[in-house]
Parts: C-alpha cells; structure tokens; sequence
C-alpha cells in the first residue's frame, strides 16, 4: 500500500524549532518529488516546500523561506521539514504530499494524513 | 489573502449540478495547468482535477474541471450527501516560483 506517515509534530515556543519526518512506503521513494503542506486550524492549505527527487530543485513558500530546510534521504525513504525561528502562524497541520510523475507531474497525489504544530507559549 | 480566489461557500441539493470558480492570474492559472482538491472533513485532501481536466482513476465522472484564460471551475453533477467537503484550486505560480492554492470552497449539500 501506498502510504506516507508524519511524524515529529507537537507544542513548541515561539522562536523555537521542531523537526518533522515523512516516512514512505509501497512505492519508490527515490524517484518522486515531495512536498510539504500546511493548514492551519480552520484555514485553508498552503504550500511551504518542494524538493526534487536527487534534491536539486528545492523551493520555498516566502513565508518560511530562512527559517525552513527541506530534505530527504532517499536510502531511508523519508522526507524531511526542520522548522526554526517558529512562530504562532506556524501553527498548524503539516502534511507531507507526494508529487506525481508523468501526467501527473506537479499533481499531489498521495497525502500523509498530518501531523500537528502548535507554536505557543 | 490566497494569490488564487475562489468563492467561500456554494451550496446545492441531491441531484443538482453545482460549479466552483477559481480566479488567478497569467503568472499562474494563465499560464500553468490547474489541479483540484477535495477535503472531507477531519481527513486528509485528496487529488481529484489534474491538468486541467483530467480526472485520477477512481473519480467518479460526476466531477470535471475546465479553464479559460486567468480563471478555472469544478463543476459537479448529480450532488451527493457525500460530496460535502471544502474543494480547493491549485497551480504553479511562475512569478512566485512555488505551488499557491485558492482560499477554499465550501460545499453544503442541502
């Protein structure tokens, strides 16, 4: 089955950081582009981050872009989301997407079903 | 505010046909393919537009997508109970360089 599971979510202060995981299954890893996505509680979705499958192409929301990095390693088919200088408008439910190929290129095809941020004090 | 617009709420009862608009611009509707998302609630979005118009195997034919210049729809036919979920649009967004999605739609079932 194919299948992505967050992890590493939880309560933070401001100004703090908090790692996510993604770990993959069912499917090849190494060959997909992944993303994260967030919502925060009762908003809509908002994109933060892309990275291509060898991590050459990485993009950024310019809401995170200095404070966020995103990774892989491809050998342990996980994704990566490591989250500094955390704010209260991080606060939401992350989710790790994957990227289609072929026809479904830039298509999220498959989500992980979340994990929680919440930033307060 | 979301870079893509889409209207906050539609409503529709079983059976009747109901359309979603999503309005952007030419840096990235205008000039990028356009993808749809259904949210049930409490649960994870899933794919259900791609390119356009193209519907994943698994989609019921009831939902279609369709683009024209700066601004895209969903359209659903014969609505169901189970269609009620927030549909989100999507695209590339060339003078951002990263992925931007509409603020959301609400879709009630009467």
């Amino acid at each position: 089955e194919v299948q992505l599971v967050e992890s590493g979510g939880g309560l933070v202060k401001p100004g703090g950081s908090l790692r996510l995981s993604c770990a993959a299954s069912g499917f090849t890893f190494r060959t997909y582009s992944m993303n994260w996505v967030r919502q925060a509680p009762g908003k809509g979705l908002e994109w933060v981050s892309s990275i291509g499958s060898r991590s050459s192409s990485i993009y950024y929301a310019d809401s995170v872009k200095g404070r966020f990095t995103i990774s892989r390693d491809n050998a342990q088919n996980s994704l990566y989301l490591q989250m500094n200088s955390l704010r209260a408008e991080d606060t939401a439910v992350y989710y790790c997407a994957r990227e289609g190929e072929q026809q479904l290129v830039q298509a999220f095809d498959i989500w992980g079903q979340g994990t929680m941020v919440t930033v307060s004090s | 505010q979301s870079v893509l617009t889409q209207p906050p709420s539609a409503s529709g009862t079983p059976g009747q046909r109901v359309t979603i608009s999503c309005s952007g611009s030419s840096s990235n509707i205008g000039n990028n393919y356009v993808y749809w998302y259904q949210q049930l609630p409490g649960t994870a979005p899933k794919l259900l537009i791609y390119r356009n118009d193209q519907r994943p195997s698994g989609v019921p034919d009831r939902f279609s997508g369709s683009k024209s210049g700066t601004s895209a729809s969903l359209a659903i036919s014969g609505l169901r109970s189970e269609d009620e979920a927030d549909y989100y649009c999507a695209a590339w967004d060339d003078r951002l360089s990263g992925r931007v999605f509409g603020g959301g739609t609400k879709l009630t079932v009467l």
